[in-house]
């Protein structure tokens, strides 16, 4: 239980593309979900906080513009970044807050594997 | 502001032999939980154990178990029996209880010897 995807996990792209990321909770509803940035041997930075069917929180620091943040059902979070740059080649992650249900806790985030983002 | 503060880069272990990885908070706040994540090559983060501070009996999950030191905001993490598996990033967390926000730890890299 509690499982948490996240597509694709690896993409290569061209600078000034855009590149959406995919994130689901499989087996149960996530009002909250979460997006982090992992640079290499660093811990995880948190880009922003989404929750269904309202805009995102993004934390100082965070251009919102080039980070798009759609969670537009419970189980469906994305993030787009925007005219992709070298310096947006990072690891990404999702995770969402438990529901109670299907093993999860409500107190307790899952993650997803994450996407590893290379801007050429 | 919350901080964590895992003051160990790197640590290791003689398979089937015990470890204990340090982490410590800050807070003023009363009311929170603490979490210890697992981070092996893949990246994947996975949940080792959850404490709530309201509860003074220490979790334990298997060959985890924390001790929790709530005056000393201390909360550390022991893998007894250690395996190979057990090598990874290990990331201590800190969650108030009015947010859903976690405050991730800088990370104890654990290498297991065979």
């Amino acid at each position: 239980g509690a499982v948490v995807s996240q597509h694709p996990s690896w993409v290569i792209c061209k600078s000034g593309t855009s590149v959406k990321i995919e994130c689901r909770s499989l087996d149960f509803q996530a009002t909250t979900m979460f997006w982090y940035r992992q640079f290499p041997k660093q811990s995880l930075m948190l880009m922003a906080t989404s929750n269904e069917g309202s805009k995102a929180t993004y934390e100082q620091g965070v251009e919102k513009d080039k980070f798009l943040i759609n969670h537009a059902s419970l189980t469906l979070s994305t993030l787009t970044v925007t005219s992709a740059h070298p310096e947006d080649s990072s690891f990404y992650i999702c995770s969402a807050r438990g529901s109670g249900t299907s093993g999860s806790n409500q107190e307790t985030q899952y993650f997803g594997p994450g996407t590893r983002l290379l801007v050429l | 502001a919350q901080t964590v503060t895992q003051s160990q880069p790197e640590m290791s272990v003689q398979e089937a032999e015990t470890v204990t990885l340090s982490c410590t908070y800050d807070t003023s706040e009363s009311d929170y939980y603490l979490f210890w994540y697992k981070q092996p090559p893949s990246r994947q983060m996975i949940l080792v154990i959850r404490q709530e501070a309201y509860k003074q009996q220490n979790a334990t999950e298997n060959r985890f178990s924390v001790n929790f030191q709530k005056a000393a905001k201390s909360f550390s993490l022991k893998i007894s029996d250690s395996q190979l598996g057990d090598a990874a990033m290990y990331f201590c967390a800190y969650r108030s209880a009015g947010t859903y926000k976690y405050i991730f730890g800088t990370g104890t890299r654990l290498k297991v010897l065979a």
